[in-house]
């Protein structure tokens, strides 16, 4: 079972750059949300949706975009890339409807310069 | 405003013994709260949850007690062995806004 996938894993930007973090789930999960790791930091929420076309914000959206056209996709778009991005991206998925696991990626890193 | 604080970054514990690790929060609106365990340069995995309307959940080695009085939440490994050792994340959920939020994680070495 491929669960949660991202791609890319490491990716390098310079300044200004756009990109796009990809994010596909094979579970039917109707949650999917995006976190970025940084030291001392911990895991912190960017953007969430609880559906297909439905989306909003976490603890840290500013600078990032999503959508979410269909179920299994949520793409996390940086339009213009800062060095304070640099970070490690997870997106996580769950059933949705009623509380329960989150189930993570293996994460993208970014790299700003 | 960190929500969810892990105020120990890191544990070292002999194996075999207990490891327990603490997790506080500040909002009365969570209501159900998870731990994970995440390796480097891997994803974090899920260990073990538990609902508000509970105060201890097992699992095998794994237990997490709540006391939502004191909005606080631990996690006890015992006994602890050698492959425990790694970051540890507790989370909270809010089931109203479906945010889940963690916290800073604790890195735990379970020493041979």
């Amino acid at each position: 079972n491929a669960g949660v996938t991202q791609t890319p894993k490491f990716q390098v930007l310079k300044t200004g750059q756009s990109m796009t973090l990809q994010c596909a789930q094979d579970m039917n999960h109707e949650y999917m949300s995006w976190y970025r790791q940084d030291p001392g930091m911990g895991l912190r929420l960017i953007h969430y949706s609880v559906g297909a076309g439905i989306t909003d914000q976490g603890e840290v959206p500013n600078g990032y975009n999503v959508s979410r056209s269909t179920t299994e996709d949520f793409p996390l778009r940086l339009l213009s890339a800062a060095p304070s991005q640099t970070s490690v991206y997870f997106c996580a998925s769950s059933k949705g409807g009623s509380a329960g696991e989150l189930f993570f990626g293996e994460g993208s890193r970014l790299t700003v310069l | 405003d960190q929500q969810v604080k892990q105020n120990s970054p890191s544990l070292s514990v002999q194996e075999g013994r207990i490891s327990i690790l603490n997790c506080d929060y500040t909002n009365s609106m969570f209501d159900y709260f998870l731990w994970y365990k995440k390796y480097p340069a891997e994803g974090p995995t899920f260990l073990i949850s538990i609902s508000s309307i509970k105060d201890k959940n097992e699992d095998g080695r794994f237990t997490v007690f709540l006391n939502k009085s004191a909005k606080h939440l631990s996690l006890h490994i015992v006994p602890s062995q050698p492959g425990d050792s790694a970051v540890y994340f507790c989370a909270a959920l809010d089931s109203g806004t479906y945010k889940y939020i963690f916290g800073t994680g604790t890195r735990l070495k379970v020493l041979a």
